[in-house]
């Protein structure tokens, strides 16, 4: 059985400081594609990345950044000069062979001015 | 713009009448699904559909309808609603199921007394 594992519920941090969100998975699959989606206080839901199973590269889009690390099976997200506008709850997602995206629970941010 | 529509934005009805939550994505995405938000179970799958005519149960079925009668519009229906059914419910497309992600609508916020 697949499943995604955000293990801070909620986190805190001050405006400028660097934060990483965790994400373990589990799967069986060798090919397999994960995900991260940010849901701002407005309520919608926000595509980041996709990353699939066979580029472990990391990834940096301006002040964010991601880990992929398949010896651990996670797939962490940084954010940099954290920002009060990066205040949200935010999903990390797994699809494997059976193309079924299965969702974290959420890490909820806050950024305190 | 390349978006899923959902409306409405808030609802609020009342033990046992009937209401359809409408979607609609202008992406030509063959893949298209319902989803409920509650806190603490983050996002759960209720239906799903490959392609017009073809639809399937998530993980939450139970007690909501769907139908996929147009390639653009996938409409979520609640024939006897129960306050139980109280949520965050969001529509999501994706060109493949699973593979490359989903566009998810803005949410639609039912409160059902």
């Amino acid at each position: 059985a697949q499943k995604v594992t955000q293990a801070q519920t909620e986190i805190s941090v001050v405006e400028k400081e660097d934060v990483t969100l965790d994400c373990v998975y589990e799967t069986r699959d060798t090919t397999y594609y994960l995900f991260w989606y940010k849901q701002p206080p407005s309520g919608e839901l926000v595509f980041l990345i996709r990353r699939n199973s066979f580029d472990e590269q990391n990834e940096i889009s301006g002040r964010y950044s991601w880990n992929f690390q398949k010896s651990t099976s996670s797939f962490n997200f940084t954010i940099t000069a954290s920002q009060v506008v990066d205040s949200a709850v935010y999903f990390c997602a797994l699809s494997g062979r059976d193309d079924k995206i299965i969702f974290g629970k959420g890490t909820r941010l806050h950024i305190l001015p | 713009e390349a978006q899923v529509t959902q409306n409405p934005r808030y609802l609020i009805t009342v033990t046992g009448k009937k209401l359809t939550v409408t979607c609609s994505q202008n992406m030509n995405h063959e893949y298209m699904s319902w989803y409920r938000q509650d806190p603490g179970l983050g996002l759960r799958q209720i239906y799903y559909s490959m392609n017009v005519e073809v639809t399937d149960k998530g993980d939450v079925p139970e007690g909501y309808k769907v139908s996929r009668k147009e390639k653009r519009n996938f409409p979520l229906i609640l024939e006897s609603p129960s306050p139980n059914q109280t949520s965050l419910y969001f529509c999501a497309s994706s060109y493949r199921r699973g593979t490359y992600g989903y566009t998810f609508g803005s949410g639609t916020r039912l409160t059902v007394v």
